[in-house]
């Protein structure tokens, strides 16, 4: 069965503090995703990577990075957290090719609240 | 710029009755088109997708249509099940590229 799994369900993080937020999936996929999700917004995505140590902006990058070191892992950091990044953060993981490759598989989110 | 459209935030139907979700879209180049389902404290998951060669996907009680002309597709749920409650994503691709444009959700609440 597919798996996604982020470290942290609910995070509460002092503004100026450096944030990691970890995802690993277990399906051997080669994309992985970052997304907020805010009221009213969708989700919106922040970072992808389409291999190891390869990544892509996507819509709304400003303030964070994103680290993949191993095919299985993919980091979102934040490197001073500020108040507008309290938020719902989503990983997703997909295949990069053929029948199926546009369904993504996410993880439960990770509720961050920063003060 | 918000390319994938979800105008109505929320939608309220009786248990039984169907469920029609829209979504629009702006980018003419979207060709491959999905529904995600989304439960509280959970992340989302994929419910059903079209092709743009196609105007009809059906999978048991979930429809969806595609109309390419008006760049809008709609969701069908029927019968609608209190279980099927949740905030719907529609979700848009385009030329085989792995990133997928997100609508903003409806959220879907059937009545028993």
């Amino acid at each position: 069965d597919v798996k996604v799994t982020q470290s942290s369900r609910y995070l509460v993080k002092r503004t100026g503090e450096k944030v990691f937020l970890e995802c690993v999936q277990d399906m051997d996929h080669e994309n992985m995703f970052w997304y907020r999700q805010d009221p009213g917004l969708g989700l919106r995505l922040i970072y992808f990577s389409y291999d190891v140590k390869m990544k892509e902006k996507g819509d709304i990058p400003e303030g964070y990075s994103v680290s993949r070191e191993k095919k299985e892992r993919f980091s979102l950091i934040l490197e001073s957290a500020s108040t507008n990044q309290t938020s719902m953060y989503l990983c997703a993981s997909s295949i990069a090719g053929g029948v199926g490759f546009e369904t993504q598989y996410f993880g439960p989110g990770t509720r961050l609240l920063v003060l | 710029d918000q390319q994938v459209k979800q105008n109505s935030p929320s939608l309220s139907v009786q248990e039984g009755r169907i469920s029609i979700l829209n979504c629009d879209y702006t980018n003419s180049m979207f060709d491959y088109f999905l529904w995600y389902k989304k439960y509280p404290a959970e992340g989302p998951t994929f419910l059903i997708s079209i092709s743009s060669i196609k105007d009809k996907n059906e999978d048991g009680r979930f429809t969806v249509f595609l109309n390419k002309s008006a760049k809008h597709l709609s969701l069908h749920i029927v019968p609608s099940q209190p279980g099927d409650s949740a905030v719907y994503f529609c979700a848009a691709s385009s030329g085989g590229y792995q990133k997928v444009t997100f609508g903003t959700g409806t959220k879907l609440q059937v009545i028993p």
